[in-house]
């Protein structure tokens, strides 16, 4: 089973509706990340947890909130959705300390109508 | 913010040749992660370097920190077709920050029969 699962896989929602994307690992990581990835720019920090209560903002947040229910799960909301918002959202993980490698789930791709 | 480059955008070769890209930075950082994405799939690890001037080799691949702590290299050898993909580069930097990354805007390899 993979370590660092994603629901849902692919989502088509229409502009102003919530949406709710979840992450859940197995790998007993304390740190969970958000990122969203279009062409050509890479990956993109949204929101980022070190534990259970600890979350901070990414590079891109404004216009989405996470949520940390668990030390194995992380949460990411669009409260309204808009159509650039459009785009390819991953979850990852990564050890409390002494390492910066970040294990990275199969990712969302999210359509915006 | 910190400013990472990644070139080239996108190589088209033909395998068995080599292949390499870069990152700069603007600033110092104490890690250089190089990642890899298949079509559909999370970003996996490929190499993690910590030391400047540290060289490490996985299999056909190759990738140094430079001296300066500003820039890495990944060089791919003896190019198969399962070498296509995404390759990211991403920045550390340590401390009580271990796992935050940034990360490059990614290199595009195709790879011909």
């Amino acid at each position: 089973d993979a370590d660092v699962t994603q629901t849902p896989r692919n989502r088509i929602t229409k502009t102003g509706k919530r949406i709710m994307l979840e992450c859940s690992q197995t790998k007993g990581h304390d740190r969970m990340y958000w990122y969203r990835q279009d062409p050509g720019l890479g990956l993109r920090l949204i929101y980022y947890s070190f534990d259970v209560k600890d979350i901070n903002k990414g590079e891109i947040s404004d216009g989405y909130s996470v949520s940390r229910q668990a030390q194995a799960k992380f949460s990411l909301s669009l409260e309204s959705a808009i159509p650039n918002q459009t785009a390819l959202y991953f979850c990852a993980t990564s050890q409390t300390a002494g390492t910066d490698t970040q294990y990275f789930g199969p990712g969302t791709r999210l359509t915006v109508l | 913010g910190q400013q990472l480059n990644q070139s080239p955008q996108s190589m088209f070769i033909q395998e068995g040749e080599d292949v390499s890209m870069n990152c700069t930075s603007s600033s110092i950082f104490n890690t250089w992660l190089w990642y890899k994405q298949d079509p559909g799939e999370g970003p996996v690890l490929l190499i993690a370097l910590y030391k400047a001037g540290e060289l490490t080799s996985n299999g056909r691949l190759t990738a140094q920190f430079g001296i300066t702590r500003k820039d890495s290299f990944l060089n791919i050898s003896a190019s198969i077709p399962s070498d296509v993909g995404i390759y990211f580069c991403a920045m550390g930097t340590g401390g009580t920050s271990y796992g935050k990354l940034t990360f490059g805007q990614g290199t595009i390899l195709t790879v011909h029969p």
